[in-house]
């Protein structure tokens, strides 16, 4: 396991059209984040799984966007209808949690560059 | 509103001198602080951390101070070499929320010249 896998790592696709992305994780890291990333800015947070369970999501989060972990090991994040505004890199994140407390830092994934056109 | 401000989009040093990168944050609930680093059309890899309870922590040629009075921190880079060239972010979670999200700054770009 050499680290955080994306695919795909590149979509084009047409407004109004629904895309998938999917991110599988360092296999022993539970906690697994989603980030979006525009030109000229940081990683923005949209949500977060530990295991399974879909515990946060970012008010940037719109109806349009599901994410998904369901047996706790790969996560898929699709966007319905997509928007111009949407374009963006998508960076899946992956941490451990350790038992006595306290979360070890992330590691990306290279990211999934989707353009709407 | 930025939480988590890098007021140089830019930097620029020779090679072998040091290169200081600056972060200020406005969120007092932040206790841990990271800095990445980022090469054009690639995932953001971690350099270094340091939480609250410290206000240095060094790994090589990377130190990062914390001023938590000043709600300011920094990385320095010493020497600096070519191949440090990247976008590099500053990053903070407030561990007691839960999520230990991250909140990113815009990024500072360093170019190390040869």
């Amino acid at each position: 396991d050499t680290g955080v896998s994306q695919d795909p790592r590149h979509k084009i696709t047409k407004r109004g059209q629904n895309v998938t992305f999917r991110c599988d994780p360092i296999s022993e890291h539970n906690r697994l984040y989603w980030y979006r990333q525009t030109l000229g800015q940081g990683p923005e947070f949209l949500t977060y799984f530990q295991n399974e369970a879909q515990l946060e999501k970012s008010r940037l989060l719109s109806d349009r966007f599901s994410a998904e972990r369901p047996k706790g090991s790969f996560s898929t994040l699709e966007i319905q209808r997509t928007e111009q505004g949407d374009s963006a890199m998508y960076l899946c994140a992956s941490s451990a949690v350790y038992e006595q407390g306290g979360v070890a830092e992330a590691f990306f994934g290279q990211g999934t560059r989707l353009t709407v056109v | 509103d930025q939480q988590v401000k890098q007021n140089s989009p830019s930097l620029s040093v020779q090679e072998g001198r040091i290169s200081i990168l600056n972060c200020d944050y406005t969120n007092s609930m932040f206790d841990y602080f990271l800095w990445y680093k980022k090469y054009p059309a690639e995932g953001p890899t971690f350099l270094i951390s340091i939480s609250s309870i410290k206000d240095k922590n060094e790994d090589g040629r990377f130190t990062v101070f914390l001023n938590k009075s000043a709600k300011h921190l920094s990385l320095h880079i010493v020497p600096s070499q070519p191949g440090d060239s990247a976008v590099y972010f500053c990053a903070a979670s407030a561990t007691g929320g839960g999520s230990e999200k991250l909140v990113f700054g815009k990024g500072t770009k360093l170019t190390v010249n040869p």
